[in-house]
């Protein structure tokens, strides 16, 4: 159906090491947005992607859009303490947004 | 430049109860939308109001219904309260509703967080 995947469900990294979240779609998607959500807090728009094999960065983060718009990719590189969150793929369908279930980064100091 | 805001942040109501909660959108948006976010889950579309009507509606019951102002602020109603509706309930706006179906982002409130009893 409309729904997107993520994986993996939860991440625990050590200070300093990388973290990569996929999202997958069954159909092609018009565009792909990340969201990040801090512990006890709300969803904040990160970016979107829009064309086939788009890649956009973010200081330490890497946005991927696949060739076939049907997966995205978020990398952090060198992860920090203030990356611990959720990271939510969410895709437009229907006339809404549609989030995944997240993947929950924890980062050990 | 205000973002946007919901009340009350905390609620706590018993089952059978009714409860109403408040979004004013961000500083020249138009169009809410409701979510509601179980623990561990991502949100979940419940509605969405532009021009005063309901434009789009996700996989909710009835009991579930909205308002949208002149302002542009919005309302939330759930009746006959169930545990199940317990969650966080995060509004978020943002400006066009054609923009929207193409996916433009959304900006959240800090959410009003839901406890049934």
């Amino acid at each position: 159906g409309q729904q997107v995947m993520q994986i993996p469900q939860y991440q625990h990294v050590q200070e300093g090491e990388d973290f990569t979240t996929y999202c997958n779609s069954s159909t092609t998607l018009s565009n792909i947005q990340w969201y990040k959500q801090r512990p006890g807090g709300h969803p904040v728009f990160l970016i979107q992607l829009v064309k086939s094999g788009e890649v956009k960065k973010q200081k330490r983060l890497t946005f991927q859009f696949g060739e076939a718009k049907k997966n995205s990719s978020l990398h952090i590189t060198a992860t920090q303490t203030t990356d611990v969150g959720t990271y939510f793929c969410a895709r437009p369908g229907g006339g809404k947004l549609i989030f995944g279930q997240g993947t929950e980064l924890s980062v050990k100091p | 430049d205000a973002g946007v805001t919901q009340s009350p942040t905390h609620l706590i109501k018993t089952r059978g109860q009714q409860v109403t909660l408040r979004c004013s959108p961000k500083s020249g948006h138009d169009t809410v939308s409701w979510y509601q976010q179980a623990l561990g889950q991502g949100p979940q579309f419940i509605f969405q109001y532009y021009e005063e009507e309901e434009r789009q509606r996700g996989n909710f019951p009835d009991r579930f219904s909205g308002h949208q102002f002149p302002n542009y602020s919005s309302e939330l109603n759930v009746n006959a309260l169930l545990l199940g509706d317990s969650a966080l309930y995060l509004c978020a706006s943002s400006f066009g509703f054609k923009e929207f179906t193409s996916g433009s982002p959304l900006h959240f409130g800090n959410g009003t967080r839901l406890t049934v009893t």
